[in-house]
């Protein structure tokens, strides 16, 4: 199983990501998918999930309404659409694999400061 | 939202010790319950799901116990690999939700 981010980076206030989360070792098109995240030093915060055929999403509140999740079987690839982003979405995401989370990628950083 | 408490914040044993963290629901999770663990600078690492089942891969050193709103992750037998920050998660209901972590010192 391997899960690889990418797509993270320094944003401003307000700016906009994509993040990316390559799958292999597993097959993903029927795997339920999260989004995990940890502000630097802190705890771990979770932020959305996808079921397997994309068609149900869920967010943390936090994020509704400005961050969407979905993905391409396709692919093998899960995505997080961020918007509107704020400091407090400087973290560290991880991209995670099951219903219950099995699996979790190294992480990509997030950092949105002017 | 459902909250999770776990206790102590913070622990310091010895090797070859045996300890116990607990993870409190602020109402029921049936046994939707999944532990975590993790080093500096890494990402984390599941342990157990379902309350009780460990992971693949997973050493029978792990243990899991509870239902409902109390649940205990035990460690027997402390090696230097297994000091780490500990996690639990609830999976029962949306948002799902994270313990603060419980830091393992090495006395």
């Amino acid at each position: 199983v391997q899960l690889v981010e990418s797509g993270g980076g320094l944003v401003q206030p307000g700016g906009s990501l994509r993040l990316s989360c390559a799958a292999s070792g597993f097959t993903f098109s029927t795997s339920w998918m999260d989004w995990v995240r940890q502000a630097p030093g802190k705890g771990l915060v979770w932020v959305s999930r996808i079921n397997s055929d994309g068609s149900s999403t869920n967010y943390a509140d936090s994020v509704k309404g400005r961050f969407t999740i979905s993905r391409d079987n396709a692919k093998n690839t899960l995505y997080l659409q961020m918007s509107s982003l704020r400091a407090e979405d400087t973290a560290f995401y991880y991209c995670t694999r099951g219903y219950a989370i099995a699996s979790w990628g190294q992480g990509t950083l997030v950092t949105v400061s002017s | 939202d459902i909250q999770m408490t776990q206790s102590p914040s913070s622990l310091s044993a010895s090797v070859g010790d045996r300890v116990t963290i607990t993870c409190r629901a602020s109402q029921g999770i049936s046994n939707s319950l999944a532990w975590f663990q993790q080093k500096p600078g890494k990402a984390p690492k599941s342990l157990i799901y379902a309350a009780s089942t460990l992971q693949s891969g997973v050493p029978s050193k792990f243990s899991g116990s509870g239902s409902g709103t109390d649940f205990t992750l035990t460690i027997s037998s402390l090696q230097p690999e297994d000091f780490a920050t500990y996690y639990c998660q609830q999976y029962n209901s949306y948002p799902y939700t994270f313990g603060q972590g419980t830091k393992l010192e090495i006395k």
